[in-house]
């Protein structure tokens, strides 16, 4: 399986831009790199994905590295709704169809 | 905005009763799910379910968890005699055809 290494929490004030990165070395060359993020008291949420190139959304932009091995979510204007547990979770790969999700990073945002 | 709905949001049971979690997936969606997170730990896979059948399990969905799609809109979870390790949040989840999994509210069931 895939094994994805991401900072236990991360702080941000309002209003300022979020990196959060996500170590994935032994990803296989046909595993997207998903993100999904985890509000308190609700279910996870999906927020985006991508393969080899950088993508944007409504929600943030993923930077691939150009090895794959690691990804950044780029949150343009974090605010307090953006508190959540990010998880980086690509999948198991072999065709399997659920998440592997890990304990993710905390995202604390500071007004 | 389509979404995942699940019934109840939250479950007490007796040790040994069967109970039954119940979904509504997104209705033109394809894939099926459910997954479960114990308190304070990670979101754990349990099973997938396409075209009418498993496509996928992990090893905590034993003999004692079985799904079933018994109409066309609900999706629904057994666990057929709970123990005091099944407490956690159950999440349900479907998907279309991309790769986006949309997630359910969840059903935290107690086991007392």
């Amino acid at each position: 399986d895939a094994k994805t290494t991401q900072p236990n929490s991360m702080e941000s004030n309002e209003e300022e831009p979020v990196h959060l990165p996500c170590n994935h070395s032994t990803i296989s060359g046909t595993d997207y790199i998903h993100w999904y993020r985890q509000l308190p008291s609700q279910g996870p949420e999906y927020v985006i994905h991508g393969l080899t190139s950088n993508v944007n959304n409504r929600m943030a932009s993923l930077a691939i590295a150009e090895d794959r091995k690691s990804s950044t979510l780029i949150l343009h204007r974090a605010t307090l709704r953006d508190a959540a547990v990010y998880y980086c979770n690509p999948p198991s790969g072999g065709g399997a169809d659920g998440l592997t999700f890990g304990k993710g990073t905390h995202l604390i945002i500071q007004p | 905005e389509p979404e995942v709905t699940q019934t109840p949001s939250h479950q007490v049971t007796q040790m040994g009763q069967e109970v039954i979690l119940r979904c509504v997936p997104i209705s033109n969606h394809l894939y099926f799910y459910w997954y479960r997170q114990i308190l304070g730990q990670k979101v754990e896979f349990l099973v997938s379910f396409y075209n009418n059948e498993i496509s996928e399990k992990s090893e905590i969905f034993d003999d004692q968890f079985s799904v079933e799609r018994p109409d066309g809109s609900n999706f629904t979870l057994k666990i057929r005699s709970t123990k005091l390790e099944d407490s956690a949040m159950y999440f349900c989840a479907s998907r279309l055809d991309g790769y986006e999994q949309y997630f359910g509210p969840g059903t935290r069931l107690t086991v007392t």
